[in-house]
């Protein structure tokens, strides 16, 4: 089974259009993440949601949009793509947000490419 | 600041020999550390992590990582490398607000 799965795996569309991606995570996990991976593998974290409350919201334009329907789910909302989107984006969850040794559980990424 | 530092960007070893990867940081109070993996095309798997204790930590796929408070270090180490051990490796800290801090990453290539 799958711990944290996100689609689509991957992505292509042209500039200033929506797109989606969606997560889901079946470990029980309260706290989860999306992070960006660049072209240079530089991870970068965009938000992190705790029991589908909004705990983290790094500097990210306001065209990112992320919405937690429960806390097994965290999907992220692009409007107005633009070329820098182009990356790869990764869900991500952990036990809980205010432990120091939880690990975090990654899905495979959802590749986005922005023409 | 608080901060993680992989050194190299690149580490190039032969199959069968011993491996390092180096990670160094700095973060106030005491280290959580931890090391993942990327395979080509996939998301970051969780190795090992330092919390306290013992300072050899033994992780999956027989990797091992060394901490050294005095150097700041986690080097993550295996004795025998294999081709399949070929990726991206990660080195991460807790920073007080239970934030990770991320290194930029190593490519570990393993040669025949």
């Amino acid at each position: 089974d799958t711990a944290v799965s996100q689609t689509p795996k991957y992505l292509v569309t042209q500039m200033g259009n929506d797109k989606s991606i969606k997560c889901e995570q079946n470990l029980g996990h309260d706290t989860m993440y999306w992070y960006k991976q660049d072209s240079k593998k530089f991870l970068k974290i965009m938000f992190s949601y705790n029991n589908k409350e909004l705990i983290i919201n790094e500097t990210v334009p306001n065209r990112f949009s992320p919405k937690s329907p429960d806390k097994a789910h965290l999907n992220l909302h692009i409007n107005s793509l633009e070329l820098g989107d182009s990356a790869v984006y990764f869900c991500a969850s952990s036990q809980a947000i205010n432990s120091y040794n939880s690990p975090l559980h990654f899905g495979n990424g959802t590749r986005l490419t922005v023409t | 600041a608080q901060s993680v530092a992989q050194p190299e960007d690149q580490v190039n070893v032969a199959e069968g020999n011993p491996l390092t990867v180096k990670c160094t940081y700095s973060v106030s109070g005491n280290p959580y550390l931890f090391w993942y993996v990327q395979y080509p095309n996939r998301g970051l798997q969780f190795l090992l992590k330092y919390i306290t204790g013992d300072n050899l930590v033994k992780g999956s796929y027989g990797f091992e990582a060394e901490f050294n408070k005095s150097q700041t270090s986690f080097h993550l180490k295996k004795p025998s490398a294999l081709v399949s051990d070929s990726a991206l490796y990660f080195c991460a800290v807790r920073d007080t607000n239970y934030q990770l801090i991320w290194g930029a990453g190593t490519k570990l290539i393993i040669k025949p």
